[in-house]
């Protein structure tokens, strides 16, 4: 599981509480994402993170903000939660590979259910 | 915009048949393939991938057939077994890593 938790696990809200994930690490990994999971649309990145303090956005990064203060947390925020962000969230890192036939695997947490009523 | 087309979106196959789903994409500018395996209550875990330079990759029963100038990849599982049954996520990526997936296949396997 490369050592990938994220917490809480289920998380039910209201309609415009703030809201914050985290995705914790333990093998020092430097890139780090979060993608939300809906039927029929796979998954979708929101955010990554290439390094501490360094991050960019994803395709559906609206109403989201992240923020990665050390390398083993990436904390993925709701500022003002809508029903549209009922979803299944994931964490996950990057590992390099080594050689000329390498492939940059990617890892996923066990995921966090959110429902925003 | 769909990058990333995936289909079927559902798949139902007997024990030992071949299950086969296909994807397609548009940017030219990706170069890594990985197919992804989810079950359920779980993230979803990498099974195989590819890179362009190779047109295919076998790895035990699953095999990834890659078509560069079709811009069309799949994945095939030889003597598919119940414990197959899972949804199935194509990915592509540039080398920035971010990964674009298709919608997803629901394969159910049975006995």
């Amino acid at each position: 599981d490369a050592g990938i938790t994220q917490s809480p696990r289920h998380k039910v809200t209201e309609t415009g509480t703030p809201v914050t994930l985290r995705c914790h690490q333990t093998e020092n990994h430097r890139y780090m994402y979060w993608y939300r999971q809906d039927p029929g649309h796979g998954l979708r990145l929101i955010h990554y993170s290439y390094g501490v303090k360094d991050t960019d956005k994803g395709e559906v990064s609206d109403g989201y903000s992240v923020s990665r203060s050390k390398t083993e947390d990436f904390l993925l925020t709701l500022e003002s939660a809508t029903s549209s962000q009922t979803s299944v969230y994931f964490c996950a890192i990057r590992q390099g590979g080594k050689g000329p036939f390498s492939t940059d695997t990617q890892y996923f947490g066990p995921g966090t259910r959110l429902t925003v009523l | 915009q769909q990058q990333v087309k995936q289909s079927p979106q559902s798949l139902i196959v007997q024990k030992g048949g071949i299950s086969i789903i296909n994807c397609a994409y548009e940017n030219t500018a990706f170069d890594y393939f990985p197919w992804y395996q989810q079950f359920p209550g779980k993230g979803p875990a990498l099974l195989i991938a590819i890179r362009p330079d190779v047109s295919e990759k076998k790895e035990g029963r699953f095999t990834i057939s890659f078509n560069k100038s079709a811009k069309q990849f799949s994945l095939h599982i030889m003597d598919s077994q119940p414990g197959d049954s899972a949804t199935y996520f194509c990915a592509a990526s540039e080398d920035t890593g971010k990964l674009i997936f298709g919608q997803g296949t629901t394969l159910q396997v049975k006995p």
